[in-house]
Parts: C-alpha cells; sequence; structure tokens
C-alpha cells in the first residue's frame, strides 16, 4: 500500500530564504507526482507536475524534482516570500489504478 | 475558463441532520472528485465519476453519503445522518477525460461543522 509521508509537517522561515519541501512515497511504481499549494480557507491549486520519465520541473521560483529509486521528491523555493505562507502537499498517481495518495502536507509560513 | 464552482462554502448543522453540497465542474471536464479533508490531513477520495458513471466509491461511507451526477455535469454529495466526525472540509475537482498527465482543478470546498 502506498504512503506519502511529508516532512516536517511544519516550517517558519525569514523571508529571503531558499528553502526545500520534502516529500516520500513507499512504492515507486507512480505515474506521475503532483505539487500542490493549498492556503487557508482554500481549495488546492496545482503547482508542478512531473511525469514519472521526468526528474524536474520548474516554474518561476519553484523546482520540484523527482527520484523514483530513491522515493523521493522535493520542491524548492528560492527567494521566499511572505506571499508564499501555505500549505503545500504531494500527491503521488498511483500507475496500477491511477488512484492519487496524498501525504498530509507542510505547513509553510515565511517571516517578514 | 471559470473555475470549479461549490456551494455553499460553509454549513453548520447538528449531528443527525443532512446537508447536500453541490459542485459545477470546469466546462469539458468528464471526470469529477469529490474528497473529504479534515484540518491536519490530506484529502481522502469519497468518489470518482467518469461523466455519470462512477469510477471509485470504495471509500465512501454509503450508510450516510451519497454522491450523484445524474447528466455527467455537475453533482451533489449528500450526508444523511451527520456524525460528528463529518466536520471537515468537501472538495470537488474536475480533469479532463483520459488525459491522467493533466492536472486536477479543485474548488474552494465546502466547509462543514457538525455540533
Amino acid at each position: 500500500k502506498q504512503e506519502v509521508t511529508q516532512i516536517p509537517a511544519a516550517l517558519s522561515v525569514p523571508e529571503g530564504e531558499n528553502l526545500v519541501l520534502n516529500c516520500s512515497f513507499t512504492d515507486s511504481a507512480i505515474y506521475n507526482l503532483q505539487w500542490f499549494r493549498q492556503d487557508p480557507g482554500k481549495g488546492l491549486t496545482s503547482l508542478l507536475l512531473i511525469q514519472s520519465s521526468q526528474r524536474e520541473q520548474t516554474s518561476g521560483r519553484l523546482n520540484a524534482s523527482l527520484d523514483k529509486s530513491s522515493g523521493r521528491s522535493t520542491l524548492y523555493i528560492a527567494a521566499s516570500q511572505p506571499g508564499d505562507s501555505a500549505t503545500y502537499l504531494c500527491a503521488v498517481r498511483m500507475t496500477s489504478n491511477y488512484q492519487l495518495i496524498w501525504g498530509a502536507g507542510t505547513k509553510l509560513i515565511i517571516k517578514p | 475558463e471559470a473555475g470549479v464552482a461549490q456551494s455553499p462554502r460553509y454549513k453548520i448543522i447538528e449531528k443527525r441532520q443532512s446537508v447536500a453540497f453541490w459542485c459545477n465542474p470546469i466546462s469539458g471536464h468528464a471526470t469529477l472528485y469529490w474528497y473529504q479533508q479534515i484540518l491536519g490531513q490530506g484529502p481522502k477520495l469519497l468518489i470518482q465519476f467518469q461523466n455519470n458513471g462512477v469510477v471509485d466509491d470504495s471509500q465512501l461511507p454509503k450508510d450516510r453519503f451519497s454522491a450523484e451526477r445524474l447528466k455527467g455535469v455537475d453533482s451533489t454529495l449528500k450526508i444523511q445522518p451527520a456524525k460528528l466526525e463529518d466536520s471537515a472540509v468537501y472538495l470537488c475537482a474536475s480533469s479532463r477525460p483520459r488525459l491522467l498527465g493533466n492536472t486536477i482543478y479543485f474548488g474552494e470546498g465546502s466547509w462543514l461543522t457538525v455540533v
């Protein structure tokens, strides 16, 4: 059974720092992996999607990497801003049944 | 394009009462999902529709939850009777058919408090 873990559960850093959020999964038979952002009281917004054959994806200040063999993905945020404060969730789509399996998220606070 | 629409945004009910949530997906999206998200946890899939057919409802508590998508467009999720542990946000999402490499789009959620 696939398990997706995000550590730490919460993170607080000063504005301007570069930071890395982690996502690990136990079953490497994934179709793709997605990173989402959730603001308080809001739904989820997709940030980046990495296909199983890809190693990384970039969008602006965000870079997501994928290492299937080690069951890990990282979301790198460059030059963090207070507006980046949110909960970040990763989800893997299984190859076998195309289900999305979610992590519990990392709550990120960027201090001005 | 318009996003996924959900209503109501907030609902407070007493236990044993019933509640219904409505979702209108993005136009042209054949796949519709209902998720339950409890505070501090990731979303849990309740039911997935492909057009008006059910693809996956394995985690839907069928003794109290029901969902329908009669015309393959908008959908309703009902809870009857509600329990305290049903307090959560109910997220509706949609995606294009058979393009699993594409992302899914979420609505802003319907927040339920059962007292």
